[in-house]
């Protein structure tokens, strides 16, 4: 059974400072990953989308990685803004059914 | 705006009633999915049709929960006899699948809350 994984699950930063956020998924069997926004109680964005063929995505400052070998991505904002402050998911379609599997999020809050 | 649209945004109702969400995916767009989201985690997979078939349940969807979509256009997810346990944000997303894994366009949730 697929499981993702999130680290931080918050993580507070001064405005202006560049951040990595880590996701992690324990088969690495699969189509593509996703990362997502959610504002405070509502649905969710989604920001970018890596097919399992490739390495990479970018976005204006955000820049998303994928090593699926090692079961691996990372989301990189550049130049943190307050607006900037949301909930980070990152998902993963597996190759064993047709649905999305979810990490539990990364918090970020931007600070001005 | 997604384009993907959930009614009621939120429901409040008492333990062991009944209720029942809608969901209005992309007009085109032939794959819609329910998940559940309960507060501080991720969305979990409840359901996925293609166009009116139902062709995935997850072990979540219990014999209390059921969802249509019956002319493969707008959906329904109903659950009877609601227990505390379902308070949670239901989201529906839709696609346009192919022969590629392909982004999911999430609406805006309803949020149930069980008293």
């Amino acid at each position: 059974k697929q499981e993702v994984t999130q680290i931080p699950a918050a993580l507070s930063v001064p405005e202006g400072e560049n951040l990595v956020l880590n996701c992690s998924f324990t088969d690495s069997a699969i189509y593509n990953l996703q990362w997502f926004r959610q504002d405070p109680g509502k649905g969710l964005t989604s920001l970018l989308l890596i097919q399992s063929s490739q390495r990479e995505q970018t976005s204006g400052r955000l820049n998303a990685s994928l090593d699926k070998s090692s079961g691996r991505s990372t989301l990189y904002i550049a130049a943190s803004q307050p607006g900037d402050s949301a909930t980070y998911l990152c998902a993963v379609w597996g190759n064993a059914g047709n649905m999305l599997t979810f990490g539990g999020g990364t918090r970020l809050m931007v600070k001005p | 705006d997604t384009g993907v649209s959930q009614d009621p945004r939120h429901k409040i109702t008492k333990r062991g009633q009944n209720v029942t969400f809608r969901c209005d995916p992309i007009s085109e767009h032939n794959r819609l999915y329910w998940y559940r989201q309960t507060l501080g985690q991720g969305p979990e997979f409840l359901t996925y049709f293609q166009n009116e078939a139902q062709l995935e349940k997850s072990r979540l969807l219990s014999d209390r929960f059921s969802a249509e979509r019956p002319k493969g256009s707008f959906s329904t997810l109903e659950i009877q006899r609601t227990e505390q346990g379902d308070s949670a944000m239901y989201l529906c997303a839709s696609s346009l699948g192919g022969l590629t894994a392909e982004t999911q366009y999430f609406g805006p949730g309803t949020r149930l809350l069980v008293l």
